[in-house]
């Protein structure tokens, strides 16, 4: 079955470094989207891409799909106390309509 | 209508008794999702639902594991004779429907804590 990894599983930075968490699926994604879990609380979605190749930003955040649709990276820029949380990406099969796999995550502390 | 609702938030329970969660989505969703999480891991996938119909579901899925959607709002997912394997976070998660998918994001609750003793 597919499977999504995520490197590295754990990092610690301190605040105003950047921070880079990578995804490689073993299978080829139609699309991919990135979710955010704080401590505690639930995955919340950040975004979607779609087309290979494809780089978005959000204000820090910046996002690459591979152009093979096979990997992913989402990496922060001068990282903040609120970034703080685990990191998953999420992706599905292009044969599977709706089945959404997430990958193994990546948890991100950062100190003062 | 503030997102998707979980009930309950825990539930412990002894080794080989059954339980039930329930799930209400976003009222104008109409999928619905349930993932399993255990600590430091991402979300596996359970099952999911369009409307009333239940379209997928985890091979990994034991046949102690059902899920209902009866009229294509709430969902509840059962476990009968728990094991203390089956302690993990619940989540649900809930989506609008749209062709092929393409711009399709969760919603999740904020997930029921089991704990089998």
């Amino acid at each position: 079955g597919q499977q999504v990894m995520q490197i590295p599983q754990y990092q610690h930075v301190q605040e105003g470094e950047d921070f880079t968490t990578y995804c490689n699926s073993s299978t080829t994604l139609s699309n991919i989207q990135w979710y955010k879990q704080r401590p505690g609380g639930h995955p919340v979605f950040l975004i979607q891409l779609v087309k290979s190749g494809e780089v978005k930003k959000q204000k820090r955040l910046t996002f690459q799909f591979g152009e093979a649709k096979k990997n992913s990276s989402l990496h922060i820029t001068a990282t903040q106390t609120t970034d703080v949380g685990t990191y998953f990406c999420a992706g599905r099969n292009t044969g599977t309509a709706s089945k959404l796999t997430f990958g193994t995550g990546t948890r991100l502390q950062v100190t003062l | 209508d503030t997102g998707v609702s979980q009930d309950p938030r825990h539930k412990i329970t002894k080794r080989g008794q059954n339980v039930t969660f329930r799930c209400d989505p976003i009222s104008e969703h109409n999928r619905l999702y349930w993932y399993r999480q255990t600590l430091g891991q991402g979300p596996e996938f359970l099952t999911y639902f369009q409307n009333e119909a239940q379209l997928e579901k985890s091979r990994l899925l034991s046949d102690r594991f059902s899920a209902e959607r009866p009229k294509g709002s709430f969902s509840t997912l059962e476990i009968q004779r728990t094991e203390q394997g089956d302690s993990a976070m619940y989540l649900c998660a809930s989506s609008a429907d749209n062709p092929g998918h393409r711009n399709e994001k969760l919603f999740f609750g904020s997930g029921t804590q089991l704990s089998v003793l």
